[in-house]
């Protein structure tokens, strides 16, 4: 299986600082068809998770801009431009190259 | 407004079994792909089964084969995960989840359904 690797592990934030979340695999997710199949998700306090990115870069719908992904092959960023309070919480990377699709251990998100 | 609710959950004693259910609404569910994550408490998120639209293809993470079975009913909206011969580390929220089309990524989540394994 593939094996996704976050960090860090826990990121205090200030409201309106940038931030950003590592995400690495430990093969390739750069399909053939030149997609990288790495997904990000957000799980909110008592919530269920929620996609934000799919893709390596493209945002789902309905997610503010602020949120951006970037990367390929095996290193992956999440980067939010401007943290905004309700930004807290679990943010999980997921890869789906190959099967079965593997998640990272999770960044835990909170404010300082 | 589309909707995923998960139904089921319960205790249950190692060895046994369990059926959860998922009814969906709000989009045509029999041309969407459907996953079952689950959510030990504290840890990470773990894929445990995915379902191909039409059921022709089923596939299984290891820690569940050849004891847990997923199925839909496409007529019903529902989708199920029938768990047997349930182990202490089964315990886990699992959440019912649909599959972007064309994509593998998960863009809509049930609330979940809590299973515990315990004698």
């Amino acid at each position: 299986d593939i094996v996704v690797t976050q960090s860090p592990l826990y990121l205090p934030v200030t409201p309106g600082e940038p931030a950003s979340i590592s995400c690495r695999s430990s093969q390739s997710l750069l399909h053939s068809n030149g997609y990288n199949y790495l997904d990000w998700y957000l799980q909110k306090p008592g919530q269920s998770p929620q996609l934000l990115i799919y893709l390596g870069s493209t945002r789902a719908s309905g997610v503010p801009a602020r949120f951006s992904g970037s990367g390929s092959g095996t290193d992956f960023t999440l980067k939010i431009s401007r943290v905004e309070a309700e930004d807290v919480g679990v943010y999980y990377c997921m890869q789906a190259v190959q099967s079965p699709p593997t998640f990272g251990g999770g960044t835990k998100v909170d404010i300082k | 407004e589309v909707q995923l609710v998960e139904s089921g959950g319960g205790l249950v004693k190692p060895g046994g079994s369990l059926r959860l259910s998922c009814a969906v609404s709000g989009f045509s569910f029999n041309t969407y792909s459907m996953n079952w994550v689950r959510q030990a408490p504290g840890k990470a998120l773990e894929w445990v089964s995915s379902i191909s639209s039409s059921s022709n293809y089923i596939y299984y993470a290891d820690s569940v084969k050849g004891r847990f079975i997923s199925s839909r009913d496409n007529a019903k909206n529902s989708l199920y995960l029938q768990m047997n011969s349930l182990r202490v580390e089964d315990t886990a929220v699992y959440f019912c989840v649909r599959v972007l089309q064309g994509y593998y990524a998960m863009d809509v989540w049930g609330q979940g359904t809590t299973v515990t394994v315990s004698s």
